[in-house]
Protein backbone atom coordinates (compact mmCIF):
# COMPACT_ATOMS: atom_id res chain seq x y z
CA UNK A 1 0.00 0.00 0.00
CA UNK A 2 1.52 3.58 -1.23
CA UNK A 3 3.08 5.09 2.23
CA UNK A 4 3.67 8.80 2.81
CA UNK A 5 7.30 8.99 4.18
CA UNK A 6 8.52 11.24 6.27
CA UNK A 7 12.57 11.98 7.65
CA UNK A 8 13.91 12.00 10.23
CA UNK A 9 11.52 10.28 12.66
CA UNK A 10 13.58 12.39 15.50
CA UNK A 11 15.03 15.39 15.46
CA UNK A 12 17.18 17.54 18.19
CA UNK A 13 17.75 20.96 17.74
CA UNK A 14 19.31 23.68 19.38
CA UNK A 15 16.59 26.84 19.82
CA UNK A 16 17.78 29.53 17.11
CA UNK A 17 18.25 26.94 14.87
CA UNK A 18 16.73 26.07 11.45
CA UNK A 19 15.38 22.92 10.70
CA UNK A 20 13.64 20.96 7.67
CA UNK A 21 11.62 18.35 8.22
CA UNK A 22 11.23 16.19 4.76
CA UNK A 23 8.13 14.66 3.48
CA UNK A 24 7.38 12.20 -0.14
CA UNK A 25 4.06 12.37 -0.51
CA UNK A 26 2.22 9.42 -2.53
CA UNK A 27 3.48 9.83 -5.91
CA UNK A 28 -0.34 10.27 -7.62
CA UNK A 29 -1.68 12.68 -5.00
CA UNK A 30 -2.25 16.69 -5.66
CA UNK A 31 -2.83 17.78 -2.14
CA UNK A 32 -0.41 18.27 0.58
CA UNK A 33 -0.62 19.42 4.30
CA UNK A 34 1.19 19.72 7.46
CA UNK A 35 -0.40 19.24 11.03
CA UNK A 36 1.27 19.49 14.35
CA UNK A 37 0.51 18.09 17.73
CA UNK A 38 1.78 19.29 20.82
CA UNK A 39 2.52 16.60 23.06
CA UNK A 40 -0.92 15.05 24.42
CA UNK A 41 -2.42 17.65 22.52
CA UNK A 42 -5.27 17.91 19.10
CA UNK A 43 -3.67 17.38 16.35
CA UNK A 44 -3.58 21.03 14.56
CA UNK A 45 -3.52 22.13 10.77
CA UNK A 46 -0.53 24.21 10.02
CA UNK A 47 -0.89 24.33 5.79
CA UNK A 48 -2.42 23.09 2.59
CA UNK A 49 -0.40 23.08 -0.63
CA UNK A 50 -1.63 22.62 -3.77
CA UNK A 51 -0.76 23.30 -7.44
CA UNK A 52 2.61 24.31 -6.15
CA UNK A 53 1.10 27.16 -3.87
CA UNK A 54 -0.07 27.68 -0.22
CA UNK A 55 -3.93 27.19 -0.51
CA UNK A 56 -4.78 27.87 3.31
CA UNK A 57 -2.55 27.75 6.37
CA UNK A 58 -3.27 28.52 10.20
CA UNK A 59 -2.64 31.31 12.28
CA UNK A 60 0.36 29.11 13.56
CA UNK A 61 1.81 29.24 10.35
CA UNK A 62 3.64 32.37 10.55
CA UNK A 63 6.70 33.73 9.18
CA UNK A 64 8.97 31.61 11.13
CA UNK A 65 7.39 28.49 8.89
CA UNK A 66 8.00 28.16 4.94
CA UNK A 67 6.94 25.11 2.25
CA UNK A 68 8.24 23.50 -0.28
CA UNK A 69 7.87 21.37 -3.00
CA UNK A 70 11.18 21.39 -4.26
CA UNK A 71 11.83 18.69 -6.86
CA UNK A 72 8.25 17.55 -7.66
CA UNK A 73 8.62 14.60 -5.19
CA UNK A 74 9.70 16.40 -2.04
CA UNK A 75 7.64 18.29 0.42
CA UNK A 76 9.53 20.12 2.68
CA UNK A 77 8.54 22.11 6.19
CA UNK A 78 11.28 25.08 7.37
CA UNK A 79 10.92 26.30 10.47
CA UNK A 80 13.80 29.24 10.33
CA UNK A 81 14.69 29.93 14.26
CA UNK A 82 13.08 27.70 16.34
CA UNK A 83 11.26 27.90 19.62
CA UNK A 84 11.40 25.47 22.86
CA UNK A 85 7.43 25.62 21.60
CA UNK A 86 8.09 24.54 18.25
CA UNK A 87 8.33 21.16 20.47
CA UNK A 88 6.11 19.02 18.67
CA UNK A 89 5.20 15.64 16.09
CA UNK A 90 5.24 17.31 12.61
CA UNK A 91 2.60 14.87 10.59
CA UNK A 92 2.59 15.38 6.62
CA UNK A 93 -0.07 13.98 4.85
CA UNK A 94 -1.26 13.98 1.24
CA UNK A 95 -4.58 13.51 -0.56
CA UNK A 96 -5.43 12.48 -4.02
CA UNK A 97 -8.66 15.16 -4.12
CA UNK A 98 -9.24 17.84 -1.49
CA UNK A 99 -12.30 16.11 0.53
CA UNK A 100 -10.85 12.77 0.24
CA UNK A 101 -9.59 10.53 3.34
CA UNK A 102 -5.46 11.64 3.56
CA UNK A 103 -2.54 9.44 4.23
CA UNK A 104 -0.37 10.72 7.01
CA UNK A 105 3.03 10.28 8.10
CA UNK A 106 4.50 8.43 10.38
CA UNK A 107 5.75 11.80 11.42
CA UNK A 108 8.91 13.74 12.90
CA UNK A 109 9.55 14.63 16.69
CA UNK A 110 11.00 17.68 16.75
CA UNK A 111 12.07 18.10 20.30
CA UNK A 112 13.82 22.13 20.82
CA UNK A 113 16.23 22.44 23.56
CA UNK B 1 -17.02 28.34 12.55
CA UNK B 2 -16.43 25.03 12.85
CA UNK B 3 -15.76 22.63 15.52
CA UNK B 4 -15.27 19.12 16.91
CA UNK B 5 -16.13 18.32 20.11
CA UNK B 6 -15.25 14.88 21.67
CA UNK B 7 -16.35 14.97 25.44
CA UNK B 8 -14.66 12.01 26.50
CA UNK B 9 -11.39 12.42 27.58
CA UNK B 10 -10.63 8.99 28.72
CA UNK B 11 -12.46 5.76 29.27
CA UNK B 12 -11.62 2.44 30.26
CA UNK B 13 -13.34 -0.68 29.21
CA UNK B 14 -12.20 -4.43 30.26
CA UNK B 15 -11.86 -6.30 27.02
CA UNK B 16 -14.87 -7.70 24.99
CA UNK B 17 -17.05 -4.93 26.17
CA UNK B 18 -18.87 -2.17 23.65
CA UNK B 19 -17.73 0.94 23.54
CA UNK B 20 -18.88 4.33 21.42
CA UNK B 21 -17.07 7.48 21.26
CA UNK B 22 -18.69 10.31 20.89
CA UNK B 23 -18.04 13.63 18.50
CA UNK B 24 -20.31 16.13 18.50
CA UNK B 25 -19.58 19.08 14.92
CA UNK B 26 -20.48 22.34 14.53
CA UNK B 27 -20.37 23.97 10.75
CA UNK B 28 -22.32 26.13 8.70
CA UNK B 29 -21.87 24.59 5.53
CA UNK B 30 -23.98 22.41 4.11
CA UNK B 31 -21.45 20.42 2.54
CA UNK B 32 -18.97 19.18 4.62
CA UNK B 33 -16.99 15.71 5.43
CA UNK B 34 -16.32 14.07 8.60
CA UNK B 35 -13.91 11.67 10.01
CA UNK B 36 -12.09 9.03 12.61
CA UNK B 37 -8.45 8.32 12.89
CA UNK B 38 -6.96 5.93 15.48
CA UNK B 39 -3.51 6.83 16.95
CA UNK B 40 -2.16 4.15 18.63
CA UNK B 41 0.39 4.45 21.22
CA UNK B 42 3.48 4.11 18.24
CA UNK B 43 2.09 7.98 17.46
CA UNK B 44 0.95 7.51 13.45
CA UNK B 45 -2.32 8.64 12.64
CA UNK B 46 -4.67 5.94 10.83
CA UNK B 47 -7.46 6.72 8.84
CA UNK B 48 -10.44 5.04 9.65
CA UNK B 49 -13.21 6.32 7.77
CA UNK B 50 -14.58 9.35 5.90
CA UNK B 51 -18.31 10.40 5.38
CA UNK B 52 -20.05 13.22 3.79
CA UNK B 53 -22.57 15.15 4.76
CA UNK B 54 -25.17 13.84 2.07
CA UNK B 55 -24.72 10.25 3.21
CA UNK B 56 -26.28 9.58 7.04
CA UNK B 57 -25.81 5.61 6.23
CA UNK B 58 -24.28 4.35 8.87
CA UNK B 59 -21.33 1.94 8.20
CA UNK B 60 -20.21 -1.10 9.42
CA UNK B 61 -16.43 -2.64 9.63
CA UNK B 62 -16.18 -5.50 11.34
CA UNK B 63 -16.13 -4.84 15.24
CA UNK B 64 -16.54 -1.29 14.01
CA UNK B 65 -19.35 0.71 13.82
CA UNK B 66 -20.12 4.32 12.65
CA UNK B 67 -23.83 6.46 13.69
CA UNK B 68 -23.67 9.95 11.45
CA UNK B 69 -27.26 11.46 12.59
CA UNK B 70 -26.87 14.86 11.27
CA UNK B 71 -30.70 15.83 13.77
CA UNK B 72 -27.66 15.98 16.40
CA UNK B 73 -24.48 16.72 14.97
CA UNK B 74 -23.08 13.79 15.77
CA UNK B 75 -20.70 11.17 14.52
CA UNK B 76 -20.52 8.29 17.09
CA UNK B 77 -18.10 5.69 16.56
CA UNK B 78 -18.88 1.98 18.24
CA UNK B 79 -16.47 -0.36 19.17
CA UNK B 80 -18.20 -4.12 19.58
CA UNK B 81 -16.36 -6.62 21.64
CA UNK B 82 -13.25 -4.32 22.29
CA UNK B 83 -9.70 -5.82 22.70
CA UNK B 84 -6.63 -4.52 23.99
CA UNK B 85 -4.65 -3.89 20.28
CA UNK B 86 -8.00 -0.65 20.44
CA UNK B 87 -6.14 1.06 22.93
CA UNK B 88 -5.26 4.32 21.30
CA UNK B 89 -6.48 7.49 21.15
CA UNK B 90 -9.20 8.41 18.48
CA UNK B 91 -9.79 11.47 16.84
CA UNK B 92 -12.67 13.39 14.92
CA UNK B 93 -12.53 15.47 12.39
CA UNK B 94 -14.07 17.74 10.27
CA UNK B 95 -13.31 19.20 6.85
CA UNK B 96 -15.54 21.82 4.78
CA UNK B 97 -15.21 23.20 1.53
CA UNK B 98 -14.67 26.81 3.06
CA UNK B 99 -11.93 25.58 5.08
CA UNK B 100 -9.09 24.93 1.86
CA UNK B 101 -10.16 20.90 3.21
CA UNK B 102 -8.16 21.61 6.60
CA UNK B 103 -8.85 18.91 8.87
CA UNK B 104 -10.33 20.46 12.00
CA UNK B 105 -9.75 17.92 14.74
CA UNK B 106 -11.37 17.07 18.13
CA UNK B 107 -9.64 17.06 21.31
CA UNK B 108 -9.50 13.15 21.15
CA UNK B 109 -10.65 9.99 23.53
CA UNK B 110 -8.14 8.22 24.99
CA UNK B 111 -9.22 4.05 25.46
CA UNK B 112 -7.52 2.08 27.18
CA UNK B 113 -8.94 -1.42 27.21
CA UNK B 114 -7.67 -3.99 29.72
CA UNK B 115 -7.45 -7.66 30.20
Amino acid sequence: EPEVTQTPSHQVTQMGQEVILRCVPISNHLYFYWYRQILGQKVEFLVSFYNNEISEKSEIFDDQFSVERPDGSNFTLKIRSTKLEDSAMYFCASGGTGSGGYTFGSGTRLTVV
Amino acid sequence: AQKVTQAQTEISVVEKEDVTLDCVYETRDTTYYLFWYKQPPSGELVFLIRRNSFDEQNEISGRYSWNFQKSTSSFNFTITASQVVDSAVYFCALINSNSGYALNFGKGTSLLVTP
